[in-house]
């Protein structure tokens, strides 16, 4: 009955490949996020969705590419993985975009440790 | 851009001490909102403030929000093991967007 999951919990691979994680949240909510909590655990937003629409990127490589099939998808593909990549990708959701600048109660998923070898 | 700095980084307790954690916005805040991290797990909401000069309790858990919706605390009475992990504080910038802050690791020694 997991609200926010994630596939794989654990991805070790190494410099040069391609890989993908995938998140799926059950709680109906309109926005999902991706983010990267490195070693020092701070955890920092890299792309939200809102009906599957883009409107978070954060200064990102373009070696990453999220992708929105619906709603309760937020898939995070990555290209020629490089060192410097390995920390915990989060995906989280939230119940709706508050375009008066507040915000809603984000729900994480169990985390992917990424690890370039 | 907005920061959202947050004091102190490490924090070693004994059981049954107190704890507190600050947070400091460069900007004004709409809300706040806080969130614990287990080891090995994922951040957790605890609250979320949006009044000045708000405070909330949860149990040994007090959140308090300044008067200028600039900085925050979250304050243990008598800290348990179980109060173990990261916490952290999370300031809106825009929509939905949390600007984190570095989170503060608290242990607790028994």
């Amino acid at each position: 009955d997991t609200a926010v999951s994630q596939t794989p919990k654990y991805l070790v691979t190494q410099m040069g490949n391609d890989k993908s994680i995938k998140c799926e949240q059950n709680l109906g909510h309109d926005t999902m996020y991706w983010y990267k909590q490195d070693s020092k655990k701070f955890l920092k937003i890299m792309f939200s969705y809102n009906n599957k629409e883009l409107i978070i990127n954060e200064t990102v490589p373009n070696r990453f590419s999220p992708k929105s099939p619906d709603k309760a998808h937020l898939n995070l593909h990555i290209n020629s993985l490089e060192l410097g990549d390995s920390a915990v990708y989060f995906c989280a959701s939230s119940p709706r975009v508050n375009l008066a600048g507040g915000s809603n109660e984000q729900f994480f998923g169990p985390g992917t440790r990424l690890t370039v070898l | 851009g907005q920061q959202v700095m947050q004091i102190p980084q490490y924090q070693h307790v004994q059981e049954g001490e107190d704890f507190t954690t600050y947070c400091n916005s460069s900007t004004t805040l709409s809300n706040i909102q806080w969130y614990k991290q287990r080891p090995g797990g994922h951040p957790v909401f605890l609250i979320q403030l949006v009044k000045s000069g708000e405070v909330k309790k949860q149990k040994r858990l007090t959140f308090q929000f300044g008067e200028a919706k600039k900085n925050s605390s979250l304050h243990i009475t008598a800290t348990q093991t179980t109060d173990v992990g990261t916490y952290f504080c999370a300031g809106p910038q825009y929509g939905n967007k949390l600007v984190f802050g570095a989170g503060t690791i608290l242990r607790v020694k028994s």
